[in-house]
């Protein structure tokens, strides 16, 4: 069956960087895309970025140009998201998704989510 | 940028019908695309191209669309189905969300 690992907590001090991982299994890892959207606390979803690993190719959503980085290891099936310049209101789960790519792409699957937590 | 509009809360009585609607701006040029977030747990995708449900989905969930919004019904709702609903499309590469539509089984 597919599942999406995610690495555990973090606790990240303002102006550090992050690194969380979704390894996945139960499919052919070349074959999908990924995403990584976040949910702070009581808020909703927010799309951060996308990755073909087939392509080594990334999307990422405007508001975070410059300091997320989606990278994939495609000998590991593993999806990575770096995000840099950390400030508090980084907290939020992080949540990894698979992407079906057909004639439309859509989440089919989704990770456990990551809590990432920035505070001094 | 892209958005797309939900209202905040829906409320249903137990094997009633709730429905949820989502409206963008050429919604009805993209496909969309709902995902069910119970508290605590991560989203399930219940509806995909605007009306296909995955396997797995109870029949009770159906999408539709009608000009530029796009709507999830839940027929003959269970206390289970009490959960954040969001909305999603794709506008160009961007991923899109709606602000989400808690649903309260009364």
């Amino acid at each position: 069956q597919v599942q999406l690992v995610q690495s555990g907590a973090e606790v990240k001090k303002p102006g550090s960087s992050v690194k969380v991982s979704c390894k996945a299994s139960g499919g052919t890892f070349s074959s999908y895309a990924f995403s990584w959207v976040r949910q702070a606390p009581g808020q909703g979803l927010e799309w951060m970025g996308t990755i073909i690993p087939l392509f080594g190719t990334s999307t990422y959503a405007q508001k975070f140009q410059g300091r997320v980085t989606i990278t994939a290891d495609e000998s590991t099936s593993t999806a990575y998201m770096e995000l840099s310049s950390l400030r508090s209101e980084d907290t939020a789960m992080y949540y990894c998704a698979r992407i079906v790519r057909d004639s439309a792409w859509y989440f089919d699957y989704w990770g456990q989510g990551a809590l990432v937590t920035v505070s001094s | 940028s892209y958005e797309l509009t939900q209202p905040p809360s829906v409320s249903v009585s137990p094997g009633q019908t709730a429905s949820i609607t989502c409206s963008g701006d050429k919604l009805g040029d993209k496909y969309t695309y709902w995902y069910q977030q119970r508290p605590g747990q991560s989203p399930v995708l219940v509806i995909y191209q605007d009306n296909k449900r995955p396997s797995g989905i109870p029949e009770r969930f159906s999408g539709s669309t009608s000009g530029n919004t796009a709507t999830l019904t839940i027929s003959g709702t269970q206390a289970l189905d009490e959960a954040d609903y969001y909305c999603q499309a794709w506008d160009s590469s961007t991923g899109v969300f709606g602000a989400g539509t808690k649903v309260t089984v009364l």
